[in-house]
């Protein structure tokens, strides 16, 4: 399988906190993307990461990227009630196809 | 942001039936769109890409004949579950992307997802 694996699987933390998230994938990419999926629901785009890219802000969020290693992180920072969701890792190899790690199902409670 | 809608968001249906769903860009044209399958609890399977005018591209193990795909306009892409069975039931979801060329680094949108229970 293609698909990339993310850890951890679920996440529980408190609101306030940081969060990380870690992807890893297996062939080499033209960028990489974190989406957001509320329960039962589509998804939503949060960053990009080009493969000649190393760290990316976008609000409280910081994506990392290490095509070395083949990996990737997003951190979430000062988290709220409302970041709790599903969060996957999207890799695009070309053709915008995109192959989609495991996800990480994060809990922040009040 | 470019939005992408999907009709039905949810639909029940026997065996053996057949089911349509509607991917639409609706304000962007989308040269290619992508069908996904998710279960409970799982990732996102990328199951077919769907190119305006031509046919589409179905990803090693889906079945073309069983997941019917049509990209009759830049704006739509319909996925038609045939001779639907309970192992069917799963949330699918489209994306496009408004690139002309098909290829590069753009992000993709994607629908709300049409959750289909087949019973």
């Amino acid at each position: 399988s293609q698909q990339g694996e993310e850890d951890p699987q679920a996440l529980s933390i408190q609101e306030g906190e940081n969060a990380t998230m870690n992807c890893s994938y297996k062939t080499s990419i033209n960028n990489l993307q974190w989406y957001r999926q509320n329960s039962g629901r589509g998804l939503v785009h949060l960053i990009l990461i080009r493969s000649n890219e190393r760290e990316k802000h976008s609000g409280r969020l910081r994506v990392t990227l290490d095509t070395s290693k083949k990996s990737s992180s997003l951190l979430i920072t000062a988290s709220r009630a409302a970041d709790t969701a599903s969060y996957f890792c999207a890799t695009d190899a070309g053709f915008q196809k995109l192959v989609f790690g495991t996800g990480t199902r994060l809990l922040v409670s009040p | 942001g470019a939005v992408v809608s999907q009709h039905p968001s949810w639909v029940i249906c026997k065996s053996g039936t057949s089911v349509k769903i509607e991917c639409r860009s609706l304000d962007f044209q989308a040269t290619t769109m992508f069908w996904y399958r998710q279960f409970p609890k799982q990732s996102l399977m990328l199951m077919a890409t769907s190119n305006e005018g031509s046919k589409a591209t179905y990803e090693q193990g889906v079945e073309k004949d069983k997941f019917l795909i049509n990209h009759a306009s830049l704006t739509l892409s319909t996925l038609t579950v045939t001779s639907a069975h309970p192992e069917d039931s799963s949330f699918y979801i489209c994306s496009a992307s408004p690139s002309l060329t098909g290829r590069g680094s753009y992000e993709q949108y994607f629908g709300p997802g049409t959750r289909l229970t087949v019973t």
